[in-house]
């Protein structure tokens, strides 16, 4: 099994631009999420599916767009990136949410 | 809305010594608890995970502990190795208006020196 996969592993766009963070799972996980990584914040939650065809609102989803139209596929858009939405990205699955999260290696995305 | 603290920020320990390192979050309603890893410019490793009706679970020299009603676990960390340094997080899963989430302390940085 790969785990939880992420693509690109480094993105820099300039303000205004579009982009969509890749992440895919191959363990048939039902629950998928996406996080940003920012300097004495933790981690905080984007958006997360509990399953295909289902997403919905984290804690900071202004900005971003999800969708899931498979179970194994879950990418995060950027409609227009502003320089506040510099961080890591992480996605993460677990198999229905109340389990261990396995996380995948993390995009970094400088907007300038 | 949870918090979720770690005290300390950062720990600098010699090789061998046992380490306890804290987190406490505000609203004890929770599905579970879990400790992760993470090495510089890395993803997160699941390290432990504590149902809420758990009190503790172990796994080789790693021991984390539960206390719900005063909101507080800790990881204990036994014979600390170099290899051992990295960033330790610790995540609550647990209700919110908006659906249940995760919610991540800030972590603290180990350094185990040889």
């Amino acid at each position: 099994n790969a785990g939880v996969t992420q693509t690109p592993k480094f993105q820099v766009l300039k303000t205004g631009q579009s982009m969509t963070l890749q992440c895919a799972q191959d363990m048939n996980h039902e629950y998928m999420s996406w996080y940003r990584q920012d300097p004495g914040m933790g981690l905080r939650l984007i958006h997360y599916s509990v399953g295909a065809g289902i997403t919905d609102q984290g804690e900071v989803p202004n900005g971003y767009n999800v969708s899931r139209s498979t179970t194994e596929d879950f990418p995060l858009r950027l409609l227009s990136a502003a320089p506040s939405q510099t961080s890591v990205y992480f996605c993460a699955s677990s198999p229905s949410g109340g389990e261990t999260q396995y996380f995948g290696p993390g995009t970094r995305l400088l907007v300038l | 809305k949870q918090e979720v603290t770690q005290i300390p920020a950062a720990l600098s320990v010699p090789e061998g010594e046992n380490l306890v390192l804290n987190c406490s979050f505000t609203d004890s309603a929770i599905y579970n608890l879990q400790w992760f890893r993470q090495d510089p410019g890395k993803g997160l490793t699941s390290l432990l995970l504590i149902q809420s009706s758990q009190r503790e679970q172990t796994s080789g020299r790693l021991n984390a502990s539960l206390d719900k009603s005063s909101g507080r676990s800790t990881l204990y960390i036994a014979a600390s190795q170099p290899g051992d340094s990295a960033t330790y997080l610790c995540a609550v899963h647990s209700f919110s208006n908006t659906g249940n989430q995760f919610y991540f302390g800030t972590g603290t940085s180990l350094t185990v020196i040889p």
